[in-house]
């Protein structure tokens, strides 16, 4: 149980795009959904904290109109990276927790970014 | 906010042989501690946790401590194997749905 996915798991895109990943939770509801991003060799970094059915609260320096973050139902959220720069290449995770309780969070397994 | 430090960022042992990783955290509110295993291109795995009640916790070679007055805690690998080869993050959090505060991580390697 409490299995997390990401699609789509890597994306090759052209700068000034924009890319869509998507994260759900399979096998269970999730009231907040928490985005990351790790460059390599580096600490997860929280970029914003997303509760379904409200707009999602950003971290400090993580720029909303960049990456727009959607929580239409318990068991979805989608990141979207606009206008996408080299810069943004980049491992996006995502991770669930329980709605009703409890201190777990699930992992996705990543979504893999290059900007070219 | 709440601060965690995870030492050493990498740690070399032989197959077999025991590995502990510690972490320490500044916020005393704090009460969840997991701790997660990223393999190279994979979303990090929860492994084991513990809570600000418990002091030690233990699923098979691996273990878990906490010193909530010292606010440390640390992860014990006993019989290491080739596949304990990972990355692991310590984390710490506090009530209800706040987010989660990692270490910097420690990259273990566990030579045959």
């Amino acid at each position: 149980g409490a299995v997390v996915s990401q699609h789509p798991s890597w994306v090759i895109c052209k700068s000034g795009t924009s890319v869509k990943i998507e994260c759900r939770s399979l096998d269970f509801q999730a009231t907040t959904m928490f985005w990351y991003r790790q460059f390599p060799k580096q600490s997860l970094m929280l970029m914003a904290t997303s509760n379904e059915g409200s707009k999602a609260t950003y971290e400090q320096g993580v720029e909303k109109d960049k990456f727009l973050i959607n929580h239409a139902s318990l068991t979805l959220s989608t990141l979207t990276v606009t206008s996408a720069h080299p810069e943004d290449s980049s491992f996006y995770i995502c991770s669930a927790t329980l709605a009703g309780g409890g201190n777990e969070q699930f992992f996705g397994p990543g979504t893999r970014l290059t900007v070219l | 906010g709440e601060n965690v430090e995870q030492h050493p960022s990498t740690l070399s042992v032989q197959e077999g042989d025991s590995a502990v990783i510690k972490c320490t955290y500044s916020d005393s509110a704090s009460n969840y501690f997991p701790w997660y295993k990223q393999e190279l291109g994979k979303g990090p795995q929860l492994i084991i946790d513990i809570r600000s009640n418990v002091g030690e916790k233990k699923d098979q070679r691996i273990a878990v401590t906490l010193n909530k007055t010292a606010k440390h805690f640390s992860l014990h690998i006993t019989e290491t194997q080739p596949e304990d080869s990972a990355v692991y993050f310590c984390a710490a959090r506090g009530s209800g749905n706040t987010p989660l505060v990692f270490g910097k991580g420690t990259r273990l390697s566990v030579i045959a």
